[in-house]
């Protein structure tokens, strides 16, 4: 799977929106975008995921850049929960590649009361 | 709460033995994945199984192996373990095996070799 690359720590008040920005120049056409996060002592958990179109659910939403090459978590009100290192993690999206997850260093967001 | 279950959650053991740690998947979830978390090498792939054969191998040492059986829980078996083998072990499991399907993790297997 291609590389990502993510800033290494964030910080966000409570309440207020965050951008998780995710740099990924060398993804091809059949990677899809898919971000995890892991709160602490827990496992990670997914959290949403895109293609091409911009991507809501009811965690999150996610931005993707005309050309791929990045994108964007955001969160829209972030709460004390919120703070767990997000992981932006591309997968080859065609028949016989890799099903793991292959995951990078992430970014540590922390939020502040 | 994932659907995901792992057991057991805490395991310490010394230099040389042998442990088995045990997943079961969310209900109706074929794929089970074992991924290890240690400080220095971050998340790490270790192997998947599906629908009971293994479908794809990581960084898994020739110590380590597993099985998935047919009720579909998962064993993974570590063997003359060594203190580099003390880490988070998890789980995931998904529906199928396309690469666009979620995974669902489990709160993980601490393991501590002394």
């Amino acid at each position: 799977d291609a590389k990502t690359t993510q800033p290494n720590s964030m910080e966000s008040n409570e309440e207020e929106p965050v951008h998780l920005p995710c740099n990924h120049s060398t993804i091809s056409g059949t990677d899809y975008i898919h971000w995890y996060r892991q709160l602490p002592s827990q496992g990670p958990e997914y959290v949403i995921h895109g293609l091409t179109s911009n991507v809501n659910n009811r965690m999150a939403s996610l931005a993707i850049a005309e050309d791929r090459k990045s994108s964007t978590l955001i969160l829209h009100r972030a709460t004390l929960r919120d703070a767990a290192v997000y992981y932006c993690i591309l997968r080859d999206g065609s028949s016989g590649s890799a099903r793991q997850l292959t995951f990078g260093s992430g970014t540590q967001l922390t939020v502040l009361p | 709460d994932s659907g995901v279950t792992q057991t057991p959650k805490h395991l310490i053991t010394a230099t040389g033995q042998r442990v088995t740690l045990r997943c079961s998947p969310r209900s109706g979830d074929l794929s089970v994945y074992w991924y290890q978390q240690s400080l220095d090498q971050g998340l790490q792939f270790l192997i998947q199984y599906y629908n009971g054969e293994e479908r794809a191998k990581g960084n898994i040492l020739e110590r380590f192996s597993a099985q998935q059986f047919p009720d579909l829980h998962s064993e993974l078996n570590l063997s003359s373990l060594e203190l580099g083998d003390s880490a988070l072990y998890f789980c995931a499991s998904s529906e199928a095996l396309g690469q666009t399907y979620e995974q669902y993790f489990g709160p993980g297997t601490r393991l501590t070799v002394t």
